[in-house]
């Protein structure tokens, strides 16, 4: 079975500081893994994603996760938080061995940053 | 490169009355398509989901059909809607391999509040 819980359903950071987004994971099979971001009233954009190549791997806006299998986690971090930062965001898995592109959505989590 | 286009943006709709969200997607052929939604304060749900024209599939039981009368088209519909069908709307779609993988892109979602 899979699943995705992400550890914070808020996170506080202030401008210019370090962003943790925790998430963990299960699956059956190899993983591939997702980070997207929802600005309010919007769709969802994707961040980045793990598909098995290069555990850590690098998206958009500064973001990167690193992909651990003995943790089963795939958190998302950013060394300095920006204003435009602030938004829910969704750590997403999916089986590779699904053919139909079924994701597992986390619960989300709202990054707030304070000037 | 491919777009997914989701209208209308916002709507409210009276108790009972009939609901029709639209969904294309551009500059691919033959892709899943999916409907999801994301009630206040939840996680997102998938609601239908798609391999090809005529065949959707259902994920949970509700007042919701989809419709794809096209290749890359997907229709959410309701004949009578319930104030518990309020919520953030979102279409999506993914193709299986090539240098997409398994990726899923959003729209631009949709706002129903049903009074």
């Amino acid at each position: 079975a899979q699943s995705v819980t992400q550890l914070d359903s808020h996170v506080s950071v202030s401008e210019g500081t370090p962003v943790l987004l925790r998430c963990n994971y299960s699956s059956s099979y190899s993983p591939s893994l997702f980070w997207y971001v929802q600005h309010p009233n919007k769709g969802l954009q994707l961040l980045l994603k793990y598909t098995s190549a290069a555990t850590l791997v690098k998206g958009i806006n500064g973001f990167e996760a690193e992909f651990k299998k003995s943790e089963t986690s795939f958190h998302l971090t950013k060394p300095s938080a920006h204003m435009s930062d602030a938004a829910e965001y969704f750590c997403v898995v999916i089986d590779r061995g699904s053919t139909l592109g079924r994701l597992y959505f986390g619960r989300g989590t709202q990054l707030t940053v304070w000037p | 490169s491919q777009t997914i286009h989701q209208w209308p943006a916002t709507l409210v709709q009276p108790v009972g009355s009939p609901l029709s969200l639209e969904c294309t997607v551009e500059g691919t052929s033959n892709p899943n398509l999916y409907w999801y939604r994301q009630a206040a304060g939840r996680g997102l749900q998938l609601l239908f989901y798609s391999v090809g024209i005529g065949q959707i599939s259902s994920e949970v039981p509700q007042n919701l059909s989809a419709s794809r009368p096209q290749d890359r088209q997907f229709i959410l519909s309701s004949k009578k809607l319930l104030l518990s069908d309020s919520g953030f709307y979102l279409c999506a779609w993914s193709v299986q391999g090539g240098s997409s993988g398994n990726t899923i892109y959003f729209g631009e979602g949709s706002w129903l509040t049903v009074v």
